[in-house]
């Protein structure tokens, strides 16, 4: 079975672009989360999606959204990209939220 | 808000147990999490435990909870050169969102 994949790999951009990020979850999984991870440090809570409905939301500005779509995969957008949104973006897949699965991430770098 | 704290290194010999530490402060976790992480790759889910256990063994990991401390700590029996890794540590509240430390790298010596 395919684990979580997520693209692009990478991605380069500068500030005051918008960026979406793509997660395709584990089949079968109904629930996936979006994680921020900035170098050095673990994993800041973004979003989370179970059933196409938001399940919660980490302390981000509104200029992160999300969404997931019929067949469970999601997209995380950025826009008014600064700086600081440089990090490492992980998507995880999970049944109902307890187990979950990531993917590789997608590294953003912004300048 | 909730915090996740460990040390952020541990240096083991080859062969000897690792024991990485971890204390948290949100006294409704449902489930605790260890992860690794290699360089350059995403975080493999390692073991967990729901928060009305206080042992749980799985071939060379064992983790311990003492929820009453909110302390839980994650054995690697014979550690390997392969074990060189950042672990972390999360907890999860009753919406399965994960708070997490900011990881001990594990460094492993001939």
């Amino acid at each position: 079975d395919a684990g979580v994949t997520q693209s692009p790999t990478h991605l380069i951009k500068t500030r005051g672009q918008h960026v979406t990020l793509r997660c395709s979850p584990i089949s079968g999984h109904k629930s996936v989360s979006w994680y921020q991870q900035v170098l050095g440090q673990g994993p800041q809570f973004i979003f989370q999606y179970y059933e196409k409905e938001e399940r919660g939301r980490g302390n981000f500005p509104d200029r992160f959204s999300a969404r997931q779509f019929p067949n469970y995969s999601s997209e995380l957008n950025v826009n008014a990209l600064l700086l600081g949104d440089s990090a490492l973006y992980l998507c995880a897949s999970s049944l109902i939220g307890n187990e979950q699965f990531f993917g590789p991430g997608t590294r953003l770098t912004v300048l | 808000g909730e915090d996740v704290e460990q040390s952020l290194f541990l240096s083991v010999r080859e062969g000897d147990s690792s024991v990485i530490n971890c204390t948290y402060t949100d006294s409704s976790s449902t489930y605790l999490y260890w992860y690794k992480q290699e360089p350059g790759a995403g975080l493999q889910l390692l073991t967990y435990i729901f928060s009305n256990m206080d042992m749980k063994q799985d071939q060379r990991l064992t983790v311990l909870l003492n929820k009453k401390d909110k302390h839980l700590s994650l054995r690697i029996a014979d550690t390997q050169t392969g074990d060189s890794a950042i672990y972390f540590c999360a907890d999860s509240d009753s919406n399965y969102q994960l708070i997490w430390g900011a990881g001990t790298k594990l460094i492993i010596k001939p």
